[in-house]
């Protein structure tokens, strides 16, 4: 079964550096997935595709401190020089023939 | 600038029925697949069902197959969710999205509009 595991919750201060896992499930560790971000009130802002091998292409207007990496069955998000409007929901998603998966999202609060 | 733009939204009763649209612009319409996603109250982002550019391969979420139907308008540039048999759970945010080439995730999402089904 095509399952993604996020962490519910994260935290970190204004200019500092955050990093998400997403997890992919056992016979799924080579697959691609995509970071979605979804700021209060708004809907999902697609930020970046992160393959298996951590190369990541990031959508239009993505700023540079925004960066994908992958491990294993793990894929990362990585945001750098924290801003106030950084605080969101964090979702990763991944794909098979006929079926879209959706982690189910890491809150961050920016102190 | 690719632009969606959800309507339809509103109050429905268990049981009842609803159809979403999504106008689309900025881009070639009848070249990409097209998705709806929900967010329902207090809870994460949940893939609903994706549509081919032709309009004739559907994918749906278990949760709603057999109640929903999603297709296309390709003159219109429009998307459309017809969901009968609703439930209170289908209670949420759609979000309807627009897909990468290769049709495997979106890369464009629209604003929304909300779904409350209750009694």
């Amino acid at each position: 079964q095509l399952v993604l595991t996020q962490s519910p919750s994260a935290s970190a201060s204004l200019g500092a550096s955050v990093k998400f896992t997403c997890t992919l499930s056992s016979g799924h560790s080579s697959s691609a997935i995509a970071w979605h971000q979804q700021q209060p009130e708004k809907g999902p802002r697609y930020l970046m595709k992160v393959n298996s091998d951590g190369s990541h292409n990031k959508g239009d207007g993505i700023p540079d401190r925004f960066s994908g990496s992958s491990s294993g069955a793990e894929r990362y998000l990585t945001i750098s020089s924290l801003q106030s409007e950084d605080e969101a929901d964090y979702y990763c998603q991944t794909w098979a023939t006929g079926i879209r998966v959706f982690g189910g999202g890491t809150k961050l609060t920016v102190l | 600038e690719v632009q969606l733009l959800e309507s339809g939204g509103g109050l429905a009763q268990p049981g009842g029925s609803l159809r979403l649209s999504c106008a689309a612009s900025g881009f070639t319409f009848t070249t990409y697949a097209m998705t709806w996603v929900r967010r329902a109250p207090g809870r994460g982002l949940e893939w609903v069902s994706t549509l081919a550019p032709s309009g004739v391969s559907t994918y749906y979420a278990d949760s709603v197959r057999g109640r929903f139907t999603i297709s296309r308008d390709n003159f219109k540039d429009t998307l459309y969710l017809q969901m009968n048999s609703l439930r209170a759970e289908d209670t949420a945010v759609y979000y309807c999205g627009k897909d990468e080439a290769s049709g495997s995730w979106t890369d464009s999402w629209g604003q929304g509009t909300l779904v409350t089904v209750s009694s």
